[in-house]
This record gives structure tokens, sequence and C-alpha cells, in this order.
């Protein structure tokens, strides 16, 4: 079976600006989190939807939200870029319960200039 | 929030010699997971673990839970240069994180032929 999508796969952009990233998860899988990877501070938890519900949220500022659509598809935007927002951000999706691990998509690599 | 410390931070082997990577929790956790992460890619799924005591093989990986379910190790024996990566734990507090995965700092692996 397919596995997770994630789009586009690199991406610059300017301070300020905004960017969209999308997710498609494992077909059958309701569960969507998204993950900041950074070498610095390595993989932080951003968000987790459920049935197009937010379920859980790490410790970001307003500027990172997201949402879930109903054929579980996500997307997550950062608004007001700034320099530190540049990152690998890692979708994962699993089914209801994490027990069969969860599954990741390669990543967009946001580049801030 | 829960965390788990990884030890050690890099590993330097010669292909052939055996390797360890350690997490560990001050409190007790409900259930460790197990990812690797190559050069360049993305975390994939390695294994669960939820008894106390708990030993996985999956060919030359061993893993373990901890009695007090405090700590877990992933041991590689006769490491082989396809073993390079970084190897993350990571753990899912219990009650309402759903989806959210608490990862160690991770352990990166390099293999010398």
């Amino acid at each position: 079976k397919a596995g997770v999508t994630q789009t586009p796969r690199y991406l610059i952009k300017t301070r300020g600006q905004q960017v969209t990233l999308s997710c498609s998860p494992i077909s059958g899988h309701r569960s969507v989190s998204w993950y900041q990877q950074t070498p610095g501070q390595g993989l932080q938890f951003l968000f987790e939807y459920f049935s197009e519900t937010q379920r859980n949220k790490g410790n970001f500022p307003g500027r990172f939200s997201g949402r879930q659509f109903s054929n579980s598809r996500s997307e997550m935007n950062v608004s007001t870029l700034e320099l530190g927002d540049s990152a690998l951000y890692l979708c994962a999706s699993t089914t209801e319960y994490s027990n069969y691990g969860y599954t990741f998509g390669s990543g967009t690599r946001l580049t801030v200039v | 929030g829960q965390q788990v410390m990884q030890i050690p931070q890099y590993q330097h082997v010669q292909e052939g010699e055996d390797f360890t990577t350690y997490c560990n929790s001050s409190t007790t956790l409900s259930n460790i997971q197990w990812y690797k992460q190559r050069p360049g890619g993305h975390p994939v799924f390695l294994i669960q673990l939820v008894k106390s005591g708990e030993v996985k093989k999956q060919k030359r990986l061993t893993f373990q839970f901890g009695e007090a379910k405090k700590n877990s190790s992933l041991h590689i024996t006769a490491t082989q240069t396809t073993d390079v990566g970084t190897y993350f734990c990571a753990v899912i507090a219990g009650g309402t994180s759903y989806g959210k995965l608490t990862f160690g700092q991770g352990t990166i692996l390099t293999v010398h032929p």
C-alpha cells in the first residue's frame, strides 16, 4: 500500500511569509501527527489530528496551525515565518491506536531566508 | 511532560562490532517504540515494547524493556554498513497524549567498513 505522502519535498520561503504543507496518510489511518526536526532540538511534536479534530498540541507558538479533512489528509500552516522555523517537517500516520507504530512521510524541508 | 534520555549521542564502530543504545526515564513508561532514521531519510518504525522485561528480536537487533519499565535498550550484533543511521526511542504518555510521541535525542551510529 502507498506510504505517507508529503508535499512539497523542499520549500524556500522568505521571513514574514506563510507556508502550507500537505500530508496524505496511509489509507485507513485516521490519526495524523506533525513533527518538527532540527539538529538542535531533535524531533518535536507539533500536533495530532484524528477524525478532523485536534486531540493534542505541542509547545509551539500560535503561528503553527493545522487541520485535517474528512478524507484524513492533513495540512499544517506556519504564518509569519522566522529564520528559526527552518527545519524538516514530518508527518506521521497511524491507526486509531499507536500499537502498530507510526509511519512517517519523507518530510518537507523548509528553509526560511 | 514525559522525557526520555538516550545515550550515547554518538557511536562509531568497526563493521562486525556490536552496538547498543539505551533509553532511560525517571517515570514508569506504558510502552516504548524504537525508530531508525537513515541519513537524509525519515524515521522508520522498528518495534514497540509494552510488557515489563520484554525482549524482542529482529534478526541482528535485540530490543529489551526493563523490569521496572523505566529503561529500554536496542542492541545490534555484528554491525553492517547498512545499520548506519540514527536510532531513536520514543514514548507515548498515557491518558490523553494521543499521537504525541516524545522522542529521545537519538544515537547516531556510524559503521566503518
